[in-house]
């Protein structure tokens, strides 16, 4: 999802159930993506990163899904627990640019629904 | 391993004053590490780049005499906010590049400025 204003997008699902989280970029030049954890006052948290060479990554609970073609981004979280209540963001750098810093998305904030 | 701290948690400081905020690897040296700032229920904003022995590199936008980027060491950089004002309250956030260009966040300095 993409933030309108200054309001970050909200997604509720109930505990157990899968979510899933979207992003779009911009930068047709970027080629390595990352989804970050961020807790109430806590810095990024990584959870799972994709280059452009793959469309799909899977982690532990959690699947990256990279469209180049619409530069779309989405994760997604399988079986919800209360801990993964929290604001994700996605991140792009060009990876040509090994020490290059991240341009995030604007989040979305998820809560997790007993 | 790859943990980066920064220090202090968080600041409280008068419209004017100057605010040293640092950050280190603890684990693994870093010739260039990033700081960010964040807004309430907004996404992270690059500032800068820093690196070990050289000038930083600002974002546009970014008044580098305003905050101060020193990288002193392969450990520690500090961002000094200089002659700070209200609208400087942010949360600051730095991360360390590894060895494999992977970024490693630190937990983020919460600055109020009054």
């Amino acid at each position: 999802g993409e933030s309108v204003g200054l309001h970050l997008p909200t997604l509720s699902v109930q505990e157990g159930d899968n979510s899933i989280i979207n992003c779009a970029y911009s930068n047709s030049a970027s080629d390595y993506f990352i989804w970050y954890k961020q807790e109430s006052g806590k810095g990024p948290q990584f959870i799972i990163d994709i280059r452009s060479n793959m469309d799909k990554r899977q982690g532990q609970r959690v699947t990256v899904l990279l469209n180049k073609t619409v530069k779309h981004l989405s994760l997604q979280i399988a079986a919800t627990q209360p801990g993964d209540s929290a604001v994700y963001f996605c991140a792009e750098k060009e990876s040509g640019g090994g020490a290059d810093g991240l341009t995030f998305g604007k989040g979305t904030h998820l809560i997790i629904q007993p | 391993g790859a943990v980066v701290s920064q220090h202090p948690s968080w600041v409280i400081c008068k419209s004017g004053t100057s605010v040293k905020i640092e950050c280190r690897s603890l684990d693994f040296q870093a010739t260039t590490m990033f700081w960010y700032r964040q807004f309430p229920k907004q996404s992270l904003m690059l500032m800068a780049t820093s690196n070990e022995g050289s000038k930083a590199t600002y974002e546009q936008g970014v008044e580098k005499d305003k905050f101060l980027i020193n990288h002193a060491s392969l450990t520690l950089s500090t961002l000094t906010v200089t002659s700070a004002h209200p609208e400087d309250s942010s949360f600051y956030i730095c991360s360390a590049i590894g060895a494999r260009y992977e970024q490693y966040f630190g937990p983020g300095t919460r600055l109020t400025v009054t």
